[in-house]
């Protein structure tokens, strides 16, 4: 069964202070990982697509990359606004539907 | 502003009562999607289509829900006879399925907050 599993749940860091957010996931035959940021009350924004191991991405202060079993967002000196829940999705080749992790809530403290 | 936008955004019920949202998708896009979403929880898929036929339909949906999209463009969502466990965010999202397309990305709608009371 497709799973995907995202750590820690909740992330507290000090503006400036780097660290990453995990996403393990299982699938049968992976077309892609995504990653989505959400802010309270809306819909996600998409961040990343990545497609094969040892893929990465950038964007601004935040960097995805992919192994075989897992995915990380590295976030390099947040700032306040980049509070928010990250999420992260895969999509297999039994279907085209995306299988999501539960988030993590990031709150960067001025 | 040419993204996903749902209507309405928020909508409060009374339990037993019928209620209907709207998705309108991003022009171009052929797929759309209907998730639901709980606090703490990431979506849910319930249901999509491709162009006016819904190609397939989550088996944990209640014979409660039904979608439609008659023109292949907009799309509804209706939950008849409602309970308090369908109160939730329904998110829709969009994309473009084409052989000239590498990968699928779904874009998402602000989303319709129900509380059912």
């Amino acid at each position: 069964e497709d799973q995907v599993t995202q750590s820690p749940e909740a992330l507290r860091l000090q503006e400036g202070e780097s660290s990453s957010l995990n996403c393990s996931y299982t699938v049968s035959g992976l077309r892609g990982l995504f990653w989505y940021r959400q802010d309270p009350g809306k819909g996600p924004e998409f961040l990343f697509t990545l497609y094969s191991a040892g893929e990465e991405k950038e964007k601004e202060r935040l960097k995805a990359t992919l192994t075989k079993k897992e995915s990380f967002l590295h976030i390099t000196a947040p700032k306040p606004e980049d509070s928010a829940t990250y999420l992260c999705a895969v999509q297999g080749d039994s279907n085209y539907q995306l299988i999501w992790g539960a988030g993590t809530k990031l709150i960067i403290k001025p | 502003d040419t993204g996903v936008s749902q209507d309405p955004r928020h909508k409060i019920t009374k339990r037993g009562q019928n209620v209907t949202f709207r998705c309108d998708p991003i022009s171009e896009h052929n797929r759309l999607y209907w998730y639901r979403q709980t606090l703490g929880q990431g979506p849910e898929f319930l249901t999509y289509f491709q162009n006016e036929a819904q190609l397939e339909k989550s088996r944990l949906l209640s014979d409660r829900f039904s979608a439609e999209r008659p023109k292949g463009s907009f799309s509804t969502l209706e939950i008849q006879r409602t309970e308090q466990g369908d109160s939730a965010m329904y998110l829709c999202a969009s994309s473009l399925s084409s052989p000239l397309v590498e990968q699928e990305t779904q874009y998402f709608g602000p989303g319709t907050r129900l509380l059912v009371l």
